[in-house]
């Protein structure tokens, strides 16, 4: 298994410009979200699914927009990138329930909008 | 709301313990641990669950007090591979994990 995997590893925008964050898992797993982390911030939860079709908002959802089309893949897209929107971003996933069972963790994707 | 998580730092010699707190303001039914080396993800140490169960790490232990919505994270006999930043994530069953901003631990020989 590949586990979750996420492209780009990084990735340079002007600001203005939209972009997609891809995001898939082989695990068969329901339940998929995605984080930002800046410095001294920890992980903030952005959207997450659980389930294909199934969407909602979590902390921070303002100029991100997703979509959960299979089980698979999780794409989170920056609409029109802003300064603000440099971070760091992990795709997430787990089996089922929230708490339940742990978060396997994409490696991922580092963006700076300039 | 994130949990709060203490000290936000931490500096060991090897073979020291430590002890990483993680408090919520809402009734909790998990708590999750974490730890993240530099330029890497978050890799799963722990979970507690209410009630009791425990699953996760062999070497690593834990703490979850229900009434007071606070867990505690255990390294002892601290070896270099310990140093990371730790993340405690806190579930209230229904709703994504909510991560505390991280406890950053560096053991030194």
């Amino acid at each position: 298994n590949a586990g979750v995997t996420q492209t780009p590893k990084f990735q340079v925008l002007k600001t203005g410009q939209s972009m997609t964050l891809q995001c898939a898992q082989d695990m068969n797993h329901e339940y998929m979200s995605w984080y930002r982390q800046d410095p001294g911030m920890g992980l903030r939860l952005i959207h997450y699914s659980v389930g294909a079709g199934i969407t909602d908002q979590g902390e921070v959802p303002n100029g991100y927009n997703v979509s959960r089309s299979t089980t698979e893949d999780f794409p989170l897209r920056l609409l029109s990138a802003a300064p603000s929107q440099t971070s760091v971003y992990f795709c997430a996933s787990s089996y089922s329930t929230w708490g339940d069972y742990e978060q396997y963790f994409g490696p991922g994707t580092r963006l700076t909008v300039t | 709301q994130q949990p709060v998580q203490s000290p936000q730092a931490v500096i060991l010699r090897e073979g020291e313990d430590a002890v990483i707190n993680c408090s919520s303001s809402k009734a909790l039914y998990s708590v999750h641990w974490y730890r993240q080396k530099h330029g890497e993800a978050p890799v799963f140490l722990m979970i507690l669950l209410k009630g009791g169960e425990q699953k996760g790490h062999e070497k690593i232990s834990a703490s979850f007090n229900e009434k007071k919505q606070q867990s505690s994270l255990y390294l002892t006999a601290s070896q270099l591979s310990y140093s990371g930043t730790y993340f405690c994530g806190t579930g209230t069953g229904n709703t994504p994990l909510v991560f505390g901003k991280g406890t950053r631990l560096s053991v030194i020989a």
